[in-house]
């Protein structure tokens, strides 16, 4: 069980829009900041937010970030059959003294 | 563009030690703002942060894996290695090299295609 909790799926029509929750608390999101990856399947992770809210060269603006408190949210616009792919969070925990990682969430479009 | 690519093994022993290359190519491993390390992904755990490594040498390491894990790095041959002794089934994973953007953080913006590991014997 992951101390960052997201949800296991989500899913959207085509050029519709998906959010994706990450909880945590003081510790960890409360206190650093979080990473946002995508994952092709048999592919590594692919980096698409850091610092809770930038995107990396090269990856478009449909993918966005933010954080609130000890949760941080994923947005996903303009859905695209290419979006397929699991998505996770990361970020520092200052009481495990390492990095962690959410559960995941598989994204559908429908 | 700096490419990370891991190498060994991929089919370890139960009780033997698992060890692994990632050489950094187009990019070298001794830049100052830059450090290294290891995750893991395994179907029963997900994600797992293994450790961290500055090209100095200095190292960190999860808690969790701390008393089986020895990260090092050889900047003459511009890559750095991982080893984790003891291993069992649970060991069994992909294991995957990245640069990581702060030494205390989970922004790692550059990843290896991943190795994939068992522990059998």
């Amino acid at each position: 069980q992951s101390v960052l909790t997201q949800p296991p799926s989500v899913s959207a029509a085509p050029g519709q829009k998906v959010t994706i929750s990450c909880s945590g608390s003081t510790s960890n999101i409360g206190s650093n900041y979080v990473s946002w990856y995508q994952q092709l399947p048999g592919t590594a992770p692919k980096p698409l937010i850091y610092d809770n809210d930038k995107r990396p060269s090269g990856i478009p603006d449909r993918f966005s970030g933010s954080k609130s408190g000890t949760s941080a949210t994923l947005g996903i616009t303009g859905l695209q059959t290419g979006d397929e792919a699991d998505y996770f969070c990361a970020t520092w925990d200052v009481n495990l003294n390492t990095v962690i990682f959410g559960g995941g969430t598989k994204v559908a479009v429908l | 563009q700096l490419q990370l690519q891991e190498s060994g093994p991929g089919l370890v022993k139960p009780s033997e030690t698992l060890s692994l290359i990632c050489l950094v190519s187009d990019g070298s491993i001794s830049t100052s703002s830059d450090y290294w390390g290891w995750i893991r992904q395994s179907p029963g755990k997900g994600l797992e942060y293994i450790g961290t490594i500055y090209y100095s040498g200095s190292t960190y390491y999860n808690p969790s894996l701390k008393s089986r894990v020895t990260i090092s790095v050889d900047t003459s041959k511009n890559q750095f290695s991982l080893k984790l002794t003891s291993v069992t089934a649970a060991d069994t994973a992909v294991y995957y090299c990245a640069r990581f953007i702060r030494w205390f953080g989970g922004n790692m913006d550059v990843w290896g295609r991943g190795t994939t590991v068992a522990v059998s014997s």
